[in-house]
């Protein structure tokens, strides 16, 4: 059964760079079938997904976060990771990773539902 | 951006009962062959888990009195016969475009 481990600091300074990695077991990462994502929830709040990438680097990334925001993968770990430059309070949140389902038309194929997510982490943006 | 609005935003229900969810889409999320919403539970300190995805299709081991319908803009998570783990948070998440977006939520809560 595929499971999503994220890791990495729980606390980051503001102006700092948030750095996250989600280890992939019980499958490959280098699936044709699938993308990688990140998805964060503020505490007491909704789910803002910031973005996926493909194990051959493609990515897709929130507009909005886009340019504070690198995903990038490790196939030879089985990984894939998220780092979100110039972070403020406005960043604190529980940071889950989540397989990332193609689905596919007749012509073309695209990042759809998340399934599975890792049990999340909490990163906390304070001095 | 596509904004997703669920409504109610808390819906008061006692077991037995059936829910109605709604999740209501500012465009089109469906093509000519497929609907592209996804229905998510979420218990209290636990990441979300899926439900339903294009639409109306029920993911692995979800109980059958979990269903979705609709199509378009507006979308439906019902559920037939509310179990008592059946209260906590439901997000609608749609994929017709490449910026995902995910609606606010609603909360079942116990009557």
């Amino acid at each position: 059964q595929l499971q999503l481990q994220e890791s990495g600091p729980g606390l980051v300074k503001p102006s700092e760079t948030l750095s996250l990695a989600c280890t992939v077991s019980g499958g490959s990462i280098r699936s044709t079938s699938y993308y990688w994502g990140w998805i964060r929830q503020p505490p007491g709040k909704g789910l803002e997904w910031i973005g996926s990438i493909y194990y051959g680097g493609n990515t897709y990334y929130s507009p909005s976060l886009k340019s504070r925001v690198t995903i990038s993968v490790d196939t030879s770990k089985n990984q894939f990771s998220l780092k979100l430059s110039s972070v403020t309070a406005a960043d604190t949140a529980v940071y889950y990773c989540a397989r990332h389902i193609l689905y596919c038309s007749t012509t073309s194929c695209s990042p759809g539902w998340f399934d599975p997510w890792g049990q999340g982490t909490l990163v906390t943006v304070s001095s | 951006e596509i904004v997703l609005t669920q409504s109610p935003g808390t819906l008061s229900l006692s077991p037995g009962e059936r829910a109605t969810l709604s999740c209501r889409a500012s465009q089109s999320v469906s093509s000519i062959s497929s609907n592209h919403l996804a229905w998510y539970q979420q218990k209290p300190g636990q990441a979300p888990r899926l439900l339903i995805y294009g639409a109306s299709s029920r993911a692995t081991d979800i109980p059958d009195r979990f269903s979705g319908s609709g199509s378009g803009t507006d979308f439906t998570l019902t559920i037939s016969r509310l179990e008592p783990e059946d209260f906590v948070m439901y997000y609608c998440q749609q994929y017709g475009s490449s910026l995902y977006t995910f609606g606010q939520g609603t909360k079942l809560e116990i009557k």
